[in-house]
């Protein structure tokens, strides 16, 4: 069992919907980020966070602690968020550990 | 801005072959990474480095070596290249915990 696990692995929204992207880990943290990759690009950091919730502009992402769960949600969404969505873990070290993506393909 | 630069977007290269991968960073960063990144397995971490002339084993450091003489560059090293390291490299520079991983814009291997 891999100790990062995101749901689901592929998703397939029109313009305009709200997304939910999941993703469950199975060690301790110190922290949990966020990452975005557009295809045949670099891979940007959208969030890092340790607790509760962060926003910025449409994105929203959140984590529970207690129940090693995180969430990244999409609120209107656009066909220019279609990308690859990445969740990672720090654990009490150097190193990240990365869940395998959620495709996302926005339709307009 | 800060900058994660790596030397190649694209590079083919011969079984057998010698193949320097480049990452250099502007961004004073202690820590520095490689990372393979194949379709369904994510990524992958061959090798980081905390420091110069430090480094060490992520969990796939097989047929690969690295070197970090400054503290801006860290080079990836595929000793004698195998078609099965085909792949997308991707280096990545942070400052340590609980701090946001910088990413390149990833090299794309391909070994015929």
């Amino acid at each position: 069992k891999n100790e990062v696990e995101q749901s689901p692995q592929n998703l397939t929204a029109q313009e305009g919907e709200f997304i939910t992207i999941n993703c469950s880990y199975s060690v301790g943290i110190s922290a949990l980020h966020w990452l975005q990759q557009h295809p045949g690009g670099g891979i940007v950091s959208l969030f890092m966070l340790s607790s509760g919730k962060k926003k910025h502009g449409r994105l929203i992402a959140t984590i529970n602690i207690q129940e090693k769960h995180s969430s990244l949600h999409i609120t209107a969404s656009h066909p220019r968020d279609s990308a690859v969505y990445i969740c990672a873990v720090r654990e009490y070290g150097n190193k990240l550990v990365f869940g395998a993506g959620t495709i996302l393909r926005v339709k307009s | 801005d800060v900058k994660v630069t790596q030397s190649s977007r694209y590079l083919v290269k011969r079984t057998g072959e010698k193949v320097f991968l480049e990452c250099v960073q502007d961004m004073d960063h202690e820590n520095m990474f490689w990372y393979r990144q194949d379709p369904g397995l994510g990524l992958r971490l061959i090798y980081f480095s905390y420091d110069v002339k430090m480094k060490e084993k992520g969990d796939i450091p097989e047929g690969y070596s690295v070197s970090r003489e400054k503290k801006e560059r860290f080079s990836l090293i595929l000793e004698s290249a195998s078609t099965n390291q085909t792949s997308m490299y991707l280096c990545a520079g942070d400052s340590g915990l609980n701090q946001p991983q910088h990413f390149g814009d990833g090299t794309r291997l391909s070994i015929l």
